[in-house]
């Protein structure tokens, strides 16, 4: 069964611009889940995403913003994109709702400059 | 507020050895806790967990210790090798979302 996919791998954007990040989840998984990496500061959750809904909002700026798909792909977007946006956007996910074993993709790297 | 600590960045280990990290966490509100571990340039794997019902998970040479009272809990490794040289994050699983630990680079020497 394949992994978690997340495209584009590596991007490079320019402060103001606005970026969209793909997720493909495990085929049958209806959860999916995006986290913010830098470093020093772990994994910081933005919001998760339940059979088209979003069930579940971290505390970041209305300029983050995600959906998903019927066929349970997601995206993320953030808009108006400042230096402190660039990080590891890691995306998740699992078969229920409960969240147990999350299975993580490789992460999309944004340089914002 | 930072809800899941882990308040030692990095760690150093002989191969062979014994491996503990450890994690506090604040909310007595969460039901359930997983250690994952991440490799540069890859998403974080899932490792092991347990529940806030019991104390203590064992799997191979991983095992993972609950300390409800005081919120702690820790990963141990016995015995170290090589490739468990990663960033390991905690987690705790509470209102419908996982909460990670700042995460420990742990670093096994030959």
């Amino acid at each position: 069964k394949a992994g978690v996919t997340q495209t584009p791998r590596y991007l490079i954007k320019t402060r103001g611009q606005q970026v969209t990040l793909s997720c493909s989840p495990i085929s049958g998984h209806r959860s999916v889940s995006w986290y913010q990496q830098t470093p020093g500061q772990g994994l910081q959750f933005l919001f998760e995403y339940f059979s088209e809904t979003q069930r579940n909002k971290g505390n970041f700026p209305g300029r983050f913003s995600g959906r998903q798909f019927s066929n349970s792909r997601s995206e993320m977007n953030v808009s108006t994109l400042e230096l402190g946006d660039s990080a590891l956007y890691l995306c998740a996910s699992s078969l229920g709702q409960d969240l147990y074993e999350q299975y993580f993709g490789p992460g999309t790297r944004l340089t914002v400059t | 507020d930072q809800q899941v600590k882990q308040n030692s960045p990095s760690l150093s280990v002989q191969e062979g050895r014994i491996s503990i990290l450890n994690c506090d966490y604040t909310n007595s509100m969460f039901d359930y806790f997983l250690w994952y571990k991440k490799y540069p340039a890859e998403g974080p794997t899932f490792l092991i967990s347990i529940s806030s019902i019991k104390d203590k998970n064992e799997d191979g040479r991983f095992t993972v210790f609950l300390n409800k009272s005081a919120k702690h809990l820790s990963l141990h490794i016995v015995p170290s090798q090589p490739g468990d040289s990663a960033v390991y994050f905690c987690a705790a699983r509470g209102a419908q979302k996982l909460v990670f630990g700042q995460g420990t680079r742990l670093t096994i020497n030959p």
